[in-house]
């Protein structure tokens, strides 16, 4: 059972938007520690995909969002690509555990 | 161009040691914090330890305290884990990654491709 939430799967047509919840609480997200989120290719390793809640590394396309309300935060995929098919997960910082924390993993199927 | 590339994975039984490795290039490693986290066969990441870049602060998960050892050597920018009394539940793939911002809510900007220990009698 992760600390941070996320739905497991999700899936959309080419070109379309979809959005990936993580869900955390007063310990973690909504005691206003940042959300990070990473992709994961199949077979390989997780690369940083959005860093400090909303802010893209070099060379992400703007496509690829991320915002954080509360005890949540999303990460929204717009026009999406079949090569954006991948696994998503969400980190952030638990006081109660005193460690970083990952969501379970969201699978992104493009229809 | 930033790399990081573990080694010593492999097949050990359990209650057995292991070692991981991981050598890094294309950065100033000695000014960084480092970090491994794994992923189990078809399952999420998992943090397990940290260490800062003097070696003076070091955490681990509760799921590997006791158990795994986490130490770099800067003059050779290298980062171990020396893993004992080895579990079946510690199968998994192991990274190691670069920590960055200063903030508690740190996160991880590079990775490694991982190596794959696995625990079976």
């Amino acid at each position: 059972q992760s600390v941070l939430t996320q739905p497991p799967s999700v899936s959309g047509a080419p070109g379309q938007r979809v959005t990936i919840s993580c869900t955390g609480s007063s310990s973690n997200i909504g005691a206003d520690y940042d959300v990070h989120w990473y992709q994961q290719l199949p077979g390989t390793a997780p690369k940083l995909l959005i860093y400090g809640n909303s802010n893209r590394p070099s060379g992400i396309p703007d496509r690829f969002s991320g915002s954080k309300s509360g005890t949540s935060a999303s990460l929204a995929i717009t026009g999406l690509q079949a090569e954006d098919e991948a696994d998503y997960y969400c980190q952030s910082y638990d006081s109660s555990l005193s460690g970083v924390v990952f969501g379970g993993g969201t699978k992104l199927t493009v229809l | 161009e930033v790399q990081l590339v573990e080694s010593g994975g492999g097949l050990v039984q359990p209650g057995g040691s292991l070692r991981l490795s991981c050598a890094a290039s294309g950065f100033t490693f000695s000014s960084y914090t480092m970090n491994w986290v794994r992923q189990a066969p078809g399952k999420g990441l998992e943090w397990l330890s940290y260490i800062g870049s003097s070696s003076f602060i070091i955490y681990y998960a509760e799921s590997v305290k006791g158990r795994f050892t986490i130490s770099r050597d800067n003059a050779k920018n290298s980062l171990y884990l020396q893993m004992n009394s080895l579990r079946d539940e510690d199968t998994a793939v192991y990274y190691c990654a670069r920590k960055r911002s200063s903030s508690p809510s740190y996160y991880f900007d590079y990775w490694g491709q991982g190596t794959l220990v696995t625990v079976s009698s």
